[in-house]
């Protein structure tokens, strides 16, 4: 396999759920990317890991929870979510911290019942 | 200052057409400008990119132009096929920074 890849591809869960996304890159970067994808908005950066430690955080509720094991693969776990969080959630790579471009999964599409 | 603003929202042309989609911003900080393409289904993937030392860049069908004056620079799609119809993005970020600020997105449809 190559690039970028995510699962699942799509998710519904309840409020009260508990459930985990995977991304997975064989691109050997050693940054990666949770993105939030609604309609009609700008994609939203949710979190940035560059080595295996966590870099950013732009102000995610806590009940998105995000695990990365080692440079290959990314975790976002999810627990109560609410509706509004209903959206295409994309995992992206780069090469390295403050190297451009990246490079897009294809994305989990969740819906919170 | 961080926002990129991208119009418009939506797009219809016919095949053979030649589809502008604009993007302005604030933050003369910015020195990398990518597009990205969205087919429906599908993560956005890296089409062309600029930086602020050149006004022009071309790879095939398209063309980024850039102003760094006004701020401005928009994605050209030369000979539209209707295989183009797809959401494109803009997007600016800072030298350094892995921080993407994206436009919301314009819908292009091209009809045979």
């Amino acid at each position: 396999e190559t690039g970028v890849t995510q699962t699942p591809r799509h998710l519904v869960m309840g409020m009260t759920n508990k459930k985990s996304l995977k991304c997975e890159q064989h691109l050997g970067h050693n940054a990666m990317y949770w993105y939030k994808q609604s309609a009609k908005k700008p994609l939203e950066l949710m979190f940035v890991y560059s080595l295996e430690e966590r870099v950013e955080n732009n102000s995610v509720p806590s009940r998105f929870s995000p695990e990365c094991p080692n440079s290959s693969h990314l975790f976002l776990h999810l627990h109560t979510l609410q509706p509004e969080d209903s959206a295409l959630y994309l995992c992206a790579s780069s090469q390295a911290y403050g190297n451009q471009p990246q490079h897009f999964g294809d994305g989990t599409r969740l819906s919170i019942l | 200052q961080q926002q990129v603003k991208q119009s418009p929202q939506s797009l219809i042309v016919q095949k053979g057409g030649i589809p502008i989609i604009n993007c302005a911003y604030e933050n003369t900080a910015f020195d990398y400008f990518p597009w990205y393409q969205q087919f429906p289904g599908k993560g956005p993937a890296l089409l062309i990119a600029i930086r602020p030392d050149v006004s022009e860049k071309k790879e095939g069908r398209f063309t980024i132009s850039f102003n760094k004056s006004a701020k401005q620079f928009s994605l050209h799609i030369m000979d539209s096929q209707p295989g183009d119809s797809a959401t494109y993005f803009c997007a600016a970020s800072m030298g350094g920074s892995e921080k993407l600020v994206f436009g919301k997105g314009t819908k292009l449809t091209v009809n045979p």
